[in-house]
């Protein structure tokens, strides 16, 4: 089993609309959640990061947290088609700047 | 403030070759970490330097190795590689290693293609 699972996608949605991004993890010891955002032929850029369970809002991205189930999700209200990139859950934890990253989700907003 | 830069963006090497990967932390982090990333896969950590010593290494093997200089800036080279080094090599700086550091700031990475 993978420590952080991710669905890959492609994800095709209309210009508009709320997207849902997940990932689920099985070592309890993770303590910080981050999602990236990575365009074709690019680094990854940081769009969220939370180290609690619950909800953090930015903008039109809202990152949400369930540690009970080991489930993180990421909420894009609005979507545009600038939003379309891959998608990147990271995690840390144990000590040190590690991250486990899932496979990434490929998502298109389309007009 | 000058972002995370990574040298070369493209490389062609054959089976066999060794390649060295360049890489400027960004203005006042001390903290570098390398990770390989396959083509439709997630980036998979390689290895972390703080001050000039790796601290912290992922599932690779001892052809993998670094450098970090005085300044922060940081090498990765590769031996003998195979065609599964194929990928592309992200750097990512940090304002140290605690858990409370912050996030990593990813360059743009250098392709690597193994022929």
């Amino acid at each position: 089993q993978k420590e952080v699972e991710q669905d890959p996608g492609p994800l095709s949605v209309p210009e508009g609309a709320i997207v849902s991004l997940n990932c689920t993890y099985s070592n309890s010891a993770f303590q910080y959640f981050m999602w990236y955002r990575q365009y074709s032929r690019k680094g990854p850029e940081l769009l969220m990061y939370t180290y609690s369970s619950g909800n953090k809002e930015d903008g039109r991205f809202t990152a949400q947290v369930d540690k009970s189930s080991k489930y993180i999700s990421l909420f894009i209200r609005d979507s545009q088609p600038s939003d379309s990139a891959t998608y990147l859950c990271a995690i840390r934890g144990g000590g040190g700047n590690k991250l486990t990253f899932g496979t990434g989700t490929q998502l298109k907003v389309e007009l | 403030e000058t972002g995370v830069t990574q040298s070369p963006t493209h490389l062609i090497k054959t089976r066999g070759q060794q390649v060295t990967l360049r890489c400027s932390s960004q203005s006042g982090h001390n903290t570098v970490s390398w990770y390989q990333q396959a083509l439709g896969q997630g980036p998979q950590f390689i290895f972390q330097y703080y001050r000039e010593e790796e601290n912290g290494r992922g599932n690779f093997p001892p052809r993998f190795s670094g450098l970090q200089f005085p300044n922060y800036s940081s090498e990765l080279n590769v031996n003998a590689l195979e065609l599964d080094d194929s990928a592309l090599y992200l750097c990512a700086s940090s304002p140290g290693t605690g858990p409370n550091t912050g996030e990593l700031f990813f360059g743009e990475g250098s392709r690597l293609t193994v022929l």
